[in-house]
């Protein structure tokens, strides 16, 4: 079986442009969340979404946002790229909604200039 | 804002030795609590998890340690590996489906 799959494993971005990330679940997984990290915060968890619906959402701006298809694949968009946005960005898939058993893709390297 | 206080922030233990990484909690609506081990260039895999109601579970090297009343947990690596040498996240999840991550221990295993 496939891992979880994300594009594109980089990505260089300036200031005030926007950026779309996706992400491949596991086939058969419904869910899908995504994750931010970085060297000072660590991970912090962005948002879920299961059934093509955002489930849950962290503590982020609102330029951050997501969507599901429905075919379970998912996509991240970043809107008026700041400096301070440049990290790892992580999704995991899982079968159902919540958190206890989560398979994370290589991530999608983000550097805002 | 929840917590999870993760210790140490890098660690370095000899080959066969133990590895202890510890995490505290602030929130006692947590009730599940998973381990991740990243490679660089990867991204993080399940290790390990516990709930609250038993205070230690075992998978073949590594264990965790619970102390509810603490509010602590920790993990350790048995007869470390240099292949163990990597980050670990501990995490907890709480019944409301919120997850916080500790800030991650990076671990060497000196050959």
């Amino acid at each position: 079986k496939a891992g979880v799959t994300q594009t594109p494993r980089y990505l260089i971005k300036t200031r005030g442009q926007q950026v779309t990330l996706s992400c491949s679940p596991i086939s058969g997984h419904r869910s899908v969340s995504w994750y931010q990290q970085t060297p000072g915060q660590g991970l912090q968890f962005l948002f879920e979404y299961f059934s093509e619906t955002q489930r849950n959402k962290g503590n982020f701006p609102g330029r951050f946002s997501g969507r599901q298809f429905s075919n379970s694949r998912s996509e991240m968009n970043v809107s008026t790229l700041e400096l301070g946005d440049s990290a790892l960005y992580l999704c995991a898939s899982s079968l159902m909604t919540g958190y206890e058993k989560l398979f994370f893709g290589s991530g999608t390297q983000l550097s805002v200039l | 804002q929840q917590q999870v206080k993760q210790s140490p922030q890098s660690l370095i233990v000899q080959k066969g030795g133990i590895s202890i990484i510890n995490c505290a909690y602030e929130n006692t609506a947590f009730d599940y609590f998973p381990w991740y081990q990243q490679f660089p260039g990867k991204g993080p895999a399940l290790l390990i998890a516990i709930r609250p109601d038993v205070s230690e579970k075992k998978e073949g090297r590594f264990t965790i340690s619970f102390n509810k009343s603490a509010k602590q947990f920790s993990l350790h690596i048995m007869d470390s590996q240099p292949g163990d040498s990597a980050t670990y996240f501990c995490a907890a999840i709480s019944r409301d489906d919120k997850i916080i991550f500790g800030k991650g221990t990076r671990l060497h295993i000196l050959p």
